[in-house]
This record gives structure tokens, sequence and C-alpha cells, in this order.
């Protein structure tokens, strides 16, 4: 079955880049998410890759897919205090499903 | 464009009692989902449907929770009775088709006490 991994925290300095990784078992998935949560909020499409990609670039915002590793990472540049949230990587397309299969969501958090 | 309504934003019950949920897409999209977000939990996908048939809801417990899309448009989620561990964020979006178009509500979040 579809699986998404990824760590729980991360923390950096404001004005730092920040690296959010994200692993997945399906090699069957059409595309990836990367979604960001605020607190109380709903969740907000940052970005997506379709899986014949492997980089997808976006103002502040890279997204790098090593499909070989089944590996997801979203590159934040000059992280700001605005960037404090939880990150979703999410994967579509398991056996042709149109449903997001989410991992467990990342939790940055900006020093000063 | 109008994003996806939901509504109540919060709702706590007791336990037993029975709750309904209700989203309305936006406008056109086919395909609307629900999902259910646990705190410190990713979202897990409740049911989809496509127009007003389900396509999905293999993780839907069945038992106390079910929903429905008359019309093809809005969509309401019941739970009776609730239980303690369905405390959590429920989450409604919808898409037009497969792809980058999925837009997710603010979520009604519900405390079960």
């Amino acid at each position: 079955g579809e699986d998404v991994e990824q760590s729980l925290f991360l923390s950096v300095r404001e004005g730092d880049s920040s690296v959010i990784n994200c692993t997945y078992t399906d090699s069957s998935s059409t595309y990836l998410y990367w979604y960001k949560q605020e607190p109380g909020a709903g969740l907000q499409l940052l970005t997506y890759i379709f899986s014949n990609m492997d980089m997808k670039q976006d103002q502040r915002l890279t997204v790098l897919l090593n499909k070989k590793d089944k590996h997801l990472s979203l590159r934040i540049a000059d992280t700001q205090t605005g960037d404090s949230a939880i990150y979703f990587c999410a994967e579509s397309g398991f056996k042709g499903a149109q449903k997001l299969v989410f991992g467990q969501g990342t939790r940055l958090t900006i020093n000063p | 464009e109008a994003g996806v309504a939901q509504s109540p934003r919060y709702k706590i019950i007791e336990k037993r009692q029975s709750v309904a949920f209700w989203c309305n897409p936006i406008s056109g999209h086919a395909t609307l989902y629900w999902y259910q977000q646990i705190l410190g939990q990713g979202p897990k996908l409740l049911i989809q449907f496509q127009n007003n048939g389900v396509v999905d809801d293999s993780q839907l417990p069945k038992d106390r929770f079910s929903a429905e899309r008359l019309k093809g448009v809005d969509s309401t989620l019941k739970i009776q009775p609730a239980k303690l561990e369905d405390s959590a964020v429920y989450l409604c979006a919808s898409s037009f088709s497969a792809g980058g178009g999925y837009t997710f509500g603010s979520g009604t979040r519900l405390t079960v006490v």
C-alpha cells in the first residue's frame, strides 16, 4: 500500500534555507504535493510536481524529486517567520486513485 | 473564485450524541473529498465522491459515519453516535480532476467530551 514518511520537526534560523524531506513507497504516484498548514487553518497548496519531473522552482520554493530513491524535498530559501507552520507531503495516483495520501507533517520553527 | 465552504467551524458534543458537517465545494468541481485530521497527524481520506456517486469509502467507519452528496453539489458528513476518538478536524476538499486542482476548506474542529 501507499505510505508517506516525514521527519516531525525542523528548526532553522531566520534567513537560512529550510529543507524538508519526505519519502514515499509507491512508485506509481503520479503527482507529489507540498501543503502548508498554519495553526487553526486549512491546508494551503504550496506547490506540486509531476512524477516525470525532477525539479520545480517557484520563487523561494524548490522541489526536488528523486524517483529512484522515492525521495521528495522542499527547500525554502531565505526562511522568514511567516514560514512557521506544519508542512505536509502528499502523493496521489496510487493505482490510479485521485485521493491524496499525506505524511504526518513536519513542524517548521524559525529562530530569530 | 469562492473557496470550499464548510460549517460549522467548531463543534463540541458529548459522546454518544450525533453531529453533522456541511460542505459546499467550488462550483464545477465534480470530485469531493472528506478527510479526517487527528491532532498531530496528517489528513486521512474518509470518503470520495465523483458527482453524487461514491468512489472510495474504504476508510469510512460505516457503523457510525455516513455521508451523502445529493445532486452532486453540497455534501454532509454525519457521525452517530460519536466517540471520544472522533475528536479531530474534518476537512472537505474538491477538485475538477486529478492533479494539482485540490482545494481544501478551513475545516470543522470537532471535540467529543
